[in-house]
């Protein structure tokens, strides 16, 4: 059964430091999606994307942020300046298409930021 | 904007016995998804089930189901035969009908323990 996958498990980083986490979605569906775990709290949404652009995005997503599709499987989440509350899991997820409502999500990456 | 609200932080079961996991949610629109995904204790986000606001017939899966309130807003989850693997953080989320890429919403969280 496909599935999204999300590498890299375990990233620990620096405050300040720059830091891309990769998803790749199930190849056929169109709507990505990225939320994050804080240990302990509920997951909460980040940004949206589809057809190559940000379709919405929550407050938490500011300039320190990215997403990116570069090419035709991979959807990378960008931090620029990691900061020390950006420590949590971050999950990614695909959607087939408009008419199919769940949310596939991959195993998270578990982000600590020192 | 919508909010999904999971009032028990904390359920216990035992084997093979069933539970009930309340939630409710808030919102102005008629037509929306509900779903239950469960996280074990490996994080991953594993979708249980999944209801229809235009469905009146509650979804079922297996030992799980849900009991949807549409007037109550409430959707709660029912796990019949409770084994040891049940035993995980149940989240309810909630996504809009309306056309686009609106992303779920989930409640906090009910962790489950299954006791043998």
């Amino acid at each position: 059964e496909p599935e999204v996958t999300q590498t890299p498990s375990h990233q620990v980083t620096q405050m300040g430091q720059e830091v891309i986490l990769r998803c790749v979605p199930i190849s056929n569906h169109l709507y990505f999606y990225w939320y994050r775990q804080i240990l302990g709290q509920k997951v909460e949404f980040l940004v949206s994307f589809y057809n190559n652009e940000i379709s919405e995005k929550s407050e938490i997503f500011d300039d320190q942020f990215s997403v990116e599709r570069p090419d035709g499987s991979n959807f990378t989440l960008k931090i620029r300046s990691t900061k020390l509350e950006d420590s949590a899991m971050y999950f990614c997820a695909s959607r087939l298409g408009p008419y199919q409502e769940t949310q596939y999500f991959g195993p998270g990456t578990r982000l600590l930021v020192l | 904007a919508q909010t999904v609200t999971q009032s028990q932080p904390e359920m216990s079961v035992q084997e093979a016995e069933t539970v009930t996991l309340s939630c409710t949610y808030d919102t102005s629109e008629s037509d929306y998804y509900l779903f239950w995904y469960k996280q074990p204790p490996s994080r991953q986000m594993i979708l249980v089930i999944r209801q229809e606001a235009y469905k009146q017939q509650n979804a079922t899966e297996n030992r799980f189901s849900v009991n949807f309130q549409k007037a109550a807003k409430s959707f709660s989850l029912k796990i019949s035969d409770s084994q040891l693997g049940d035993a995980a953080m149940y989240f309810c989320a909630y996504r809009s009908g309306n056309s686009g890429n609106t992303p779920l919403v989930f409640g906090k969280g009910t962790r489950l323990s299954v006791i043998a």
